[in-house]
Parts: structure tokens; sequence; C-alpha cells
């Protein structure tokens, strides 16, 4: 149980384009997922914290106006990176949680190059 | 600020070996903490959760919780190659916010 997927895994864009990652829960209703974004070597960064039916909750630095998440159902996650540039180029993981539990469940996660 | 703290390696152990790893969290309230496991180039996959003092063991894995010193630990009995990777622990962060992740530490199994 507890499997969370992402689609697409690998995405190439050109620098201007727009790009949308779906995260889905498949085995059960996540009230809750995160966005991490994670560089090269670097450690997991929190982007933001999406819950079904509101508005997402931006961690500082992170522009909403360029990354824009939907959380529209108990099942589904979305994040829109819109005008991407080369500095957009990260994998980018989401995670999803059940509703009055702690333990996140990753997705495999979405390679974004930027060219 | 919620902190969690982990010494980042690398740990290299041989084959065989024990492995420890250790974790400090800042927040004495803390209730939940995890621990996840993320080779290079995928996502994190959870390993264990601990809530309670003392050990709790799944496999080769053993969880290790003192929140009296506010520390954490994993113990990987007969490490393989396989094990190596880098070892995320994760706090949980209270009232609906994101589990707080330490920077990892990079585990090293020799053959």
């Amino acid at each position: 149980g507890a499997v969370v997927s992402q689609h697409p895994s690998w995405v190439i864009c050109k620098s201007g384009t727009s790009v949308k990652i779906e995260c889905r829960s498949l085995d059960f209703q996540a009230t809750t997922m995160f966005w991490y974004r994670q560089f090269p070597k670097q450690s997991l960064m929190l982007m933001a914290t999406s819950n079904e039916g509101s508005k997402a909750t931006y961690e500082q630095g992170v522009e909403k106006d360029k990354f824009l998440i939907n959380h529209a159902s108990l099942t589904l996650s979305t994040l829109t990176v819109t005008s991407a540039h080369p500095e957009d180029s990260s994998f980018y993981i989401c995670s999803a949680r059940v509703q009055q539990q702690e333990t996140q469940y990753f997705g495999p996660g979405t390679r974004l190059l930027v060219l | 600020q919620k902190e969690v703290e982990q010494n980042s390696g690398p740990l290299s152990v041989p084959e065989g070996a024990i492995a420890s790893l250790n974790c400090t969290y800042s927040d004495r309230g803390s209730q939940s903490f995890f621990w996840y496991r993320q080779y290079s180039g995928k996502s994190p996959e959870l390993i264990m959760s601990i809530y309670s003092n003392g050990d709790k063991e799944d496999g080769r894995f053993t969880a290790q919780l003192n929140k009296a010193s506010q520390y954490v630990s994993l113990l990987i009995r007969d490490s393989q190659p396989s094990d190596s990777a880098t070892y995320l622990c994760a706090v949980g962060g209270g009232r609906g916010t994101a589990l707080i992740f330490g920077k990892g530490t990079t585990l090293s199994v020799s053959s």
C-alpha cells in the first residue's frame, strides 16, 4: 500500500514554456501533498504544502506565481512550472500523507531539464 | 526553528559490519520519527518509523529513540553493498506541517 506516482518521470522543454507535473496517490486518499525540489548532491527542499480543496502554502523564497499548485481531488495534485528557465532544471518530488498521520510517502520524482 | 541534524558522512563500513547512523533534533515536543533511504538519482523511500522510546526492529534494521536525549539512530546489521545510499532522518513537524528532514548521511558499504 501507500503508493504515489508521478508523471512524467522525465521532461525536457524549451526556455519560456510551461510544464505540468502530476502527483497521484494510487491506493489511499491524500488530504495533504507536498512538493520538493532537489538539486544534484543537495538535500531535499520543501517548496509547498498542498491541501485538497484549498490554496497551497508556499515556503519562503518560492514564487507562487511561478510554481502553480492545484490539489483538486484527494488523489491528485499538480505542479505547473510556468515560463521555465534553465535554472528551474531540477528533480521535483512529491509526497503524500494520509489525514491525521505524519508519515509521508514519496513519488518517484520528475526530472526537469530546461534548455 | 525546528532542526534535525545528521553527520553528512560519508560513513564507510565493510560488508557484513553494523552501520550506525545518528540523528539529533531540536524540538523536545516531537512525537514521530522516521528514517528514509535515498539512492542516488531516486526519491526517498520509507524504511522505518518510531514513536516510542526504545528499539524497534525490522529485519536487518533497528531504529532507536531516546526522547530525553533528543536523538534517533538507525542500525543496519550485516551491511550489504546494496545498502549504500543516503539515509534521511525525519521528525514530525506537528500541526499538519511537513516532516522536518535532516540533510542525510551517506553510507558506503564496501565488498
